[in-house]
């Protein structure tokens, strides 16, 4: 099975724009979770897409948002960028909901805000 | 973060030396205890879990040690290889949606 992939794998704005990013799970799976990634907070939880609809949210602003398709694909948008939000996003899958089964994270996309 | 205390943040050992993790939660409803490694540059990738009817698990070099009572739970890694440098993460679900909270991370540095 293709593992879940994630696009783009970097990307470069500036303050104030917005961007989406774009996660596919490994086929079965329907559940996807997103995360971010920085060198001082670690891995904190965005929210999870359970046949597509949001199942739970971390505590992050309303600027962060994300959908689910009926592919299962997941795409999560982040408005009025800020230099703080620069990071490394993974997406992860998995069979059922929730956080007590497997996660299988994507390599991530690197976003760098300017 | 958020109540998944993970210590130490860096660990160096020895080449073939042991190496433990302990990592601390608060909820005691939870009852399922990944650990995740993640290699420089790559994504985090589960290397072993255990479920709240057992005490202890084992895979090879590796084991986790789960005490319910005392709310922890630990990564031990037997004849340290260099290929285990990487930094570990673990995580507990928590809340109804069992959310996954991850721990601060620890990185392990293999020392030849």
């Amino acid at each position: 099975k293709a593992g879940v992939t994630q696009t783009p794998r970097y990307l470069i704005k500036t303050r104030g724009q917005q961007v989406t990013l774009s996660c596919s799970p490994i086929s079965g799976h329907r559940s996807v979770s997103w995360y971010q990634q920085t060198p001082g907070q670690g891995l904190q939880f965005l929210f999870e897409y359970f046949s597509e609809t949001q199942r739970n949210k971390g505590n992050f602003p309303g600027r962060f948002s994300g959908r689910q398709f009926s592919n299962s694909r997941s795409e999560m948008n982040v408005s009025t960028l800020e230099l703080g939000d620069s990071a490394l996003y993974l997406c992860a899958s998995s069979l059922a909901p929730g956080g007590a089964d497997t996660q299988y994270f994507g390599p991530g996309t690197r976003l760098t805000v300017l | 973060g958020e109540n998944v205390e993970q210590h130490p943040s860096t660990l160096s050992v020895q080449e073939g030396d042991s190496a433990v993790i302990k990592c601390t939660y608060s909820d005691s409803a939870s009852n399922y205890f990944p650990w995740y490694k993640q290699e420089l540059g790559k994504r985090p990738q589960l290397i072993i879990d255990i479920r709240s009817n057992v005490g202890e698990k084992k895979d090879q070099r590796i084991a986790v040690t789960l005490n319910k009572t005392a709310k922890h739970f630990s990564l031990h890694i037997t004849e340290t290889q260099p290929e285990d440098s990487a930094v570990y993460f673990c995580a507990v679900p928590r809340g109804r949606a069992q959310k996954l909270v991850f721990g601060q991370g620890t990185r392990l540095t293999i020392n030849p």
